[in-house]
């Protein structure tokens, strides 16, 4: 069982709909989480962390969080082509800038016109 | 100076070689991690340096090595290169404490291809 597993997709939505990508993740002392989005043959970039369960939104994007059930998702509403990249869910087991994050093998989405 | 800047951006060796990449990290980010991506995969943890001291390794062998210098920057050194190198290296910052943020800050990353 990998340590972060993601659905790798693809993941195919109409532009203005909402993309669900999901994470489940296996070590129970993971204390924070983040999504990152990587277009093709570039790096990836932070776009949201979450610490704490619940739910964190910034502009269009919103991060759940159940530590429960050992999951994260990220929501993208009203979802652009230009949102169409491969997302990253990384899991840290330490809540400093000491801690490696491990990253799932990420989702495609794709946003058609 | 602000981004996270890798050199060079792209790499081509012959197998049995040794190559050395380099990072210059973000202005304030004391914490530097190197990652290797293989195709169709996510990063995966090389090791990462805090103050010019190695502070945690993921499962490489110890032909992949690095330093730290005093203003921050890095270097990856990977000795007798075999063809499974070959992937995207990425160079990953963090600074101290952004507003709890402990994300990274990627560089655009050199994709090193052994032949």
């Amino acid at each position: 069982q990998k340590e972060v597993e993601q659905n790798s997709g693809p993941l195919s939505v109409p532009e203005g709909a909402i993309a669900s990508l999901n994470c489940t993740y296996s070590d129970r002392g993971s204390q924070s989480f983040f999504w990152y989005r990587q277009y093709s043959g570039k790096s990836p970039e932070l776009i949201m962390f979450i610490y704490s369960n619940g739910d964190k939104e910034d502009g269009r994007f919103t991060a759940q969080l159940n530590k429960a059930s050992q999951y994260v998702s990220l929501l993208i509403r009203d979802s652009q082509p230009s949102d169409s990249a491969t997302y990253l869910c990384a899991v840290n087991t330490l809540n400093t800038n000491a801690g490696k994050s491990t990253f799932g093998d990420g989702t495609t989405l794709t946003v058609k016109p | 100076e602000t981004g996270v800047t890798q050199s060079p951006t792209h790499l081509i060796k012959t197998r049995g070689q040794q190559v050395t990449l380099r990072c210059s990290s973000q202005s304030g980010h004391n914490t530097v991690s190197w990652y290797q991506q293989a195709l169709g995969q996510g990063p995966q943890f090389i090791f990462q340096y805090y103050r010019e001291e190695e502070n945690g390794r993921g499962n490489f062998p110890p032909r992949f090595s690095g330093l730290q210098f005093p203003n921050y920057s890095s270097e990856l050194n990977v000795n007798a290169l075999e063809l499974d190198d070959s992937a995207l290296y990425l160079c990953a910052s963090r600074s101290p404490s952004d507003g709890g943020n402990y994300g990274y800050t990627f560089g655009s990353g050199t994709r090193l291809t052994v032949v």
